[in-house]
């Protein structure tokens, strides 16, 4: 089990440009997310999925889009980048079959990616 | 809205000594709390996870303790050695949600 791994690792982008993080998981999770880690701020979740095919907004969703088109992949994508968007991205995934049940929720994270824009 | 708060930002303390972090929280309307552990330019490694109808859950050297009506988690490390210096995350899931709302962190140095 690879857990949950994130593509690519580093990036630097220049204002304007585009580009798609990904995230993928092999452990049939159902709920995944993605979330920005910046210094003073702790991590904000900016947009999650409860289910393949389904999307929701989190905490900081301007400026980024997602896309959840197979379960074990969760896209994160940024049509026009701006230099506040120069963070750490995190992804995560999480299994909410237990929820209820006294079984433990926990949230599995990415490794991150380090997005630069200039 | 909920908000977590951790304190202190940063800790050193010589190898040996017990230590604990703390966490507070503005709505005691939790699902559960989870701890994490950062290393340096790494991801989240989960540590502890406490459900709201727990009061504690322990790991090894860790110990993490959660009283939800007064809004407080503490997480407990005893004996601690240079390699758990790390940042340590505390986060709350609000009831009826997946998402995780997380505090800032305490940035741990143990000194050998």
């Amino acid at each position: 089990n690879a857990g949950v791994t994130q593509t690519p690792k580093f990036r630097v982008l220049k204002t304007g440009q585009s580009m798609t993080l990904l995230c993928a998981q092999d452990m049939n999770h159902e709920y995944m997310y993605w979330y920005r880690q910046d210094p003073g701020m702790g991590l904000r979740l900016i947009h999650y999925s409860v289910g393949e095919g389904t999307t929701a907004k989190g905490e900081v969703p301007d400026g980024y889009n997602v896309s959840r088109l197979k379960k074990q992949n969760f896209l994160l994508g940024l049509e026009s980048a701006a230099p506040s968007q120069t963070s750490v991205y995190f992804c995560a995934s999480s299994d909410p079959s237990r929820l209820g049940t006294g079984g433990l929720d926990e949230q599995f994270f990415g490794p991150g990616t380090r997005l630069t824009v200039l | 809205k909920q908000e977590v708060t951790q304190i202190p930002a940063a800790l050193s303390v010589p190898e040996g000594e017990n230590l604990v972090l703390n966490c507070s929280f503005t709505d005691s309307a939790i699902y559960n709390l989870q701890w994490f552990r950062q290393d340096p330019g790494k991801g989240l490694t989960s540590l502890l996870l406490i459900q709201s109808s727990q009061r504690e859950q322990t790991s090894g050297r860790l110990n993490a303790s959660l009283d939800k009506s007064s809004g407080r988690s503490t997480l407990y490390i005893a004996a601690s050695q240079p390699g758990d210096s790390a940042t340590y995350l505390c986060a709350v899931r609000p009831s009826n949600t997946g998402k995780l709302i997380f505090g800032q962190g305490t940035t741990l140095q143990v000194k050998p």
